[in-house]
């Protein structure tokens, strides 16, 4: 059964700094990696997905994909206060199940 | 773009109690699932559906009914309601399945259980 795990659990960092979210996953026959975010008291949003190894760019955010080391990171470039909210990782295996992770709460502080 | 309605917003129950949790969507999507969320942590699969009159188990099933009587609606039901319980149920659908494309969320049903 997938395992999926985000570290760390909870992260403050400045305005204007970068900010590096991580997710690890068990299984290797893994297809889709996506991030979602969501603010207090709001519904989760996608922010971006992957499908191969590499790196994609929109805007002040990256994510990176390493499936040999079954991980994968969100980057948030010039970290913003309006980022502030909880990060949920997703994995995709295939069929129509995605398992989220359990989050990481960033605080940008201004 | 399309919508996501959960209804109702807030729900309190009483122990033991059968309690329903609907939700509606416009993409058109073939694809709905039930989440729970407790304490803004993360969300675990109660119930999925491919399409309409379909029902697949996910981790969390236990102790909850599901129905997709149209490809618009899926409604969960709390079958016995436990006391002290407190969550937020997220419903969303997605066009393609959860392997290849995004989720598109309600706002949420917050249940409280008196």
């Amino acid at each position: 059964q997938q395992k999926v795990q985000q570290s760390p659990e909870s992260l403050i960092v400045p305005e204007g700094a970068m900010t590096s979210l991580n997710c690890t996953f068990s299984d290797s026959a893994s297809q889709y990696f996506a991030w979602y975010r969501q603010h207090s008291g709001k519904a989760p949003k996608a922010l971006m997905s992957i499908f191969s190894n590499g790196e994609k760019e929109e805007g002040r955010f990256t994510i990176h994909l390493n499936k040999a080391s079954l991980h994968f990171s969100l980057h948030i470039r010039d970290s913003q206060p309006s980022d502030s909210a909880l990060y949920l990782c997703a994995v995709g295996t295939g069929g129509y199940k995605v398992v989220f992770g359990s989050g990481t709460r960033l605080l940008v502080s201004p | 773009g399309g919508i996501i309605t959960q209804t109702p917003k807030f729900l309190i129950g009483q122990e033991g109690q059968k309690l329903t949790l609907k939700c509606q969507q416009n993409f058109n999507h073939d694809t709905m699932y039930w989440y729970r969320q407790d304490s803004g942590k993360g969300l675990r699969l109660i119930y999925y559906s491919i399409t309409e009159n379909d029902l697949q188990k996910g981790d969390l099933s236990e102790g909850y009914d599901a129905s997709r009587e149209k490809k618009s609606s899926f409604s969960l039901t709390v079958t016995s309601a436990q006391k002290n319980e407190m969550a937020v149920f997220l419903c969303a659908s997605s066009g393609l399945g959860g392997n290849q494309d995004t989720q598109y969320f309600g706002p949420g049903t917050r249940l409280l259980v008196l």
